[in-house]
């Protein structure tokens, strides 16, 4: 069974510009999640999806976006991007919610860099 | 407001002996706690859990204990190999909605030396 996969796996970015990022989960799995990773503050939730709606979100402005489309694939959008957007970004996967699993499986992560 | 802390930013241990990685939370209505690996490169991967009702869980090499008054929860790795030398995260969850946001510690990173 395929993992999760992110793409692309690297960007460069400058200061302003707006970026997309894309996840596709484990086959079957519904539950899609977006973490963001920098040295200072570890993993930080960003929101989470499930059947095409976010049910929940972190504590990140509103330039942070995110959707899930019918075959549960998302895609993440950062607008007006800052240096301190500059992170790794991981997605997570699951097979449901309402504690039939904990269990999240994560891509490999998008390294984004704003310059 | 940090609900998950993980103290030691690094722990070295020598091979074949305990690796104990510590948690701290704030929040007591986690009532889920994971803990994942992470090699450079590579995302988090699920190590070992453990729910509230339970005190301890064993996986092979690892056993997580949940200490629920001191609101600790530690891994331990035992015997300690040079494989098992990544960062590791504790992660934890208030389940009762259903929701799936996991709060992560900082991460501690694990280095076994042969």
């Amino acid at each position: 069974k395929a993992g999760v996969t992110q793409t692309p796996r690297y960007l460069i970015k400058t200061r302003g510009q707006q970026v997309t990022l894309s996840c596709s989960p484990i086959s079957g799995h519904r539950s899609v999640s977006w973490y963001q990773q920098t040295p200072g503050q570890g993993l930080q939730f960003l929101f989470e999806y499930f059947s095409e709606t976010q049910r929940n979100k972190g504590n990140f402005p509103g330039r942070f976006s995110g959707r899930q489309f019918s075959n549960s694939r998302s895609e993440m959008n950062v607008s007006t991007l800052e240096l301190g957007d500059s992170a790794l970004y991981l997605c997570a996967s699951s097979l449901a919610w309402a504690g039939a699993s904990y269990e999240q499986y994560f891509g490999p992560g998008t390294r984004l860099t704003v310059t | 407001d940090q609900q998950v802390k993980q103290n030691s930013p690094s722990l070295s241990v020598q091979e074949g002996r305990i690796s104990i990685l510590n948690c701290d939370y704030t929040n007591s209505m986690f009532d889920y706690f994971l803990w994942y690996k992470k090699y450079p490169a590579e995302g988090p991967t699920f190590l070992i859990s453990i729910s509230s009702i339970k005190d301890k869980n064993e996986d092979g090499r690892f056993t997580v204990f949940l200490n629920k008054s001191a609101k600790h929860l530690s891994l331990h790795i035992v015997p300690s190999q040079p494989g098992d030398s990544a960062v590791y995260f504790c992660a934890a969850s208030a389940g009762g909605g259903g929701s799936e946001k996991l709060v992560f510690g900082k991460g501690t990173k694990l280095t076994v030396n042969p």
